[in-house]
């Protein structure tokens, strides 16, 4: 079967760093995805890892170990604008190459 | 345009009512897709179109039924919904295939089933 787990909630400083985590379990890897979502509003893509190692777009980086099944999204400078939930998720080949998502991390941004 | 566009974007309908959910995109995918998302909960996966064939089916009861009559177009039509379906209705489109091919939401439609 397949598991994705990642933090429910996280409380951040305005300008400060925050790292959001995410581990899975899956038989048929093949792509991990981050997706931002605001209340109320459609996901967005954030970011796409299918080798290991670090992608970085601005001031979203995002990591992936595949031995360790292991991703995080550093997000720098944070903004009161980022506030929202991040999606973790991952396409399994074994089932048709649809995404599964874990539960979403509730990302608070504090003045 | 990377837009996937939805209609209408609230909508509230009884349990006998029969209704449907359009969506629309512009960008020349071949894969559209329907979730389900509850408040402060991931998005749930319900139909994958490919090719405007219908390649997965999550099991969803016969109470919605989904339809793609082109590349362009998809739509969900409801029939005798429960409560508990109310939920945030999200169409999502991509290239085909198991690339580096993120999806692109829409805004969604907002269900209540009275």
């Amino acid at each position: 079967g397949q598991n994705i787990d990642q933090p429910t909630e996280m409380t951040a400083t305005e300008g400060a760093i925050v790292q959001i985590n995410c581990t899975y379990q899956t038989s048929g890897f093949n792509g991990l995805f981050w997706y931002q979502q605001h209340a109320g509003e459609a996901p967005t893509f954030l970011s796409y890892n299918v080798l290991d190692g670090l992608e970085e777009k601005g001031r979203f980086s995002s990591f992936l170990s595949r031995s360790k099944g292991y991703s995080y999204l550093l997000l720098k400078e944070l903004q009161m604008k980022d506030s929202a939930s991040y999606l973790c998720a991952v396409r399994d080949y074994n089932q048709g190459g649809k995404l599964i998502f874990g539960q979403g991390t509730e990302l608070s941004v504090k003045p | 345009d990377t837009e996937v566009t939805q209609t209408p974007k609230h909508l509230v309908m009884g349990m006998t009512n029969k209704k449907s959910l359009k969506c629309e995109q512009h960008m020349g995918h071949r894969a559209m897709y329907w979730y389900k998302q509850k408040a402060k909960k991931p998005p749930e996966l319900m139909f994958v179109y490919s090719y405007e064939k219908l390649s997965i089916n999550e099991s969803v009861p016969s109470r919605f039924s989904p339809e793609c009559p082109n590349s362009s177009l998809l739509n969900l039509h409801l029939h005798a919904l429960q409560p508990e379906d109310s939920a945030l209705y999200l169409c999502a489109s991509s290239q085909p295939g198991q690339g580096a091919y993120e999806q692109y939401f829409g805004p969604g439609t907002r269900l209540t089933v009275t």
